[in-house]
């Protein structure tokens, strides 16, 4: 199985500054068909999750401009330009390339 | 509008069956592979279960494998998961989500909780 790591845990973040999460995996990410599934998800208190990026950069429809994802290989990192209030919550990669499909651990995004 | 809607959850006992069910709207249901993806009380995300567009496909994590059953009805755009053998640790929100490689639409989960 491939093992998603994230870090770090917990990010305490001031409004209007820059986050940033990384996620590494066990193995590459690559598939044989030459795509990076690997995409970030966000989780605020008390709802479901929702698809922020997919295949390592690509932002979902509708996501502000001020998240960004990067990476290739076995390490990947999302960037929150400017923290907005309602970013808290938490922040999960997941990689799609291979069964079974694997999450990391999770990043809590808070405001200072 | 695009949604997913669970059902089915609630209280059973260790060894008891439960039966979820997912019903799409909004989207061409038949068109996609949809998986379960629960999430315990305060813990992350675990995939649970895929199937394929088609319904030939099912794929299993191995903490369900030989308990829980995945199939879908694309003449009612529903999705389900038969889940028997219950255990304590299956207690979890039953997510139902949207798959193409990665997870563009979820439901807003249907809880099972798994005690005596």
């Amino acid at each position: 199985d491939i093992v998603m790591t994230q870090t770090p845990l917990s990010s305490p973040v001031t409004l209007g500054q820059p986050a940033s999460i990384s996620c590494r995996s066990s193995q590459s990410l690559v598939h044989s068909d030459g795509n990076t599934y690997l995409s970030w998800l966000q989780q605020r208190p008390g709802q479901p999750p929702r698809i922020l990026i997919y295949k390592i950069s690509n932002r979902f429809s509708g996501v502000p401009d001020r998240f960004s994802g990067s990476g290739a290989g076995t390490d990947f990192t999302l960037k929150i330009s400017r923290v907005e209030a309602e970013d808290v919550g938490v922040y999960y990669c997941m990689q799609g390339t291979q069964l079974p499909l694997t999450f990391g651990g999770g990043t809590k995004v808070e405001i200072k | 509008e695009v949604q997913l809607l669970e059902s089915g959850g609630g209280l059973v006992q260790p060894g008891g069956s439960l039966r979820l069910s997912c019903a799409a709207s909004g989207f061409t249901f038949s068109r996609y592979a949809m998986s379960w993806v629960r999430q315990a009380p305060g813990k992350g995300l675990e995939w649970v279960s895929t199937v394929t567009s088609s319904g030939d496909g099912t794929y299993y994590a191995d903490s369900v494998k030989g308990r829980f059953t995945i199939s879908r009805d694309n003449s009612e755009n529903t999705l389900y998961l038969q889940m028997n053998s219950l255990r304590a640790e299956d207690t979890a929100l039953y997510y139902c989500a949207k798959y193409v490689r990665f997870f563009d639409l979820w439901g807003r989960g249907t809880l099972v909780t798994v005690s005596s």
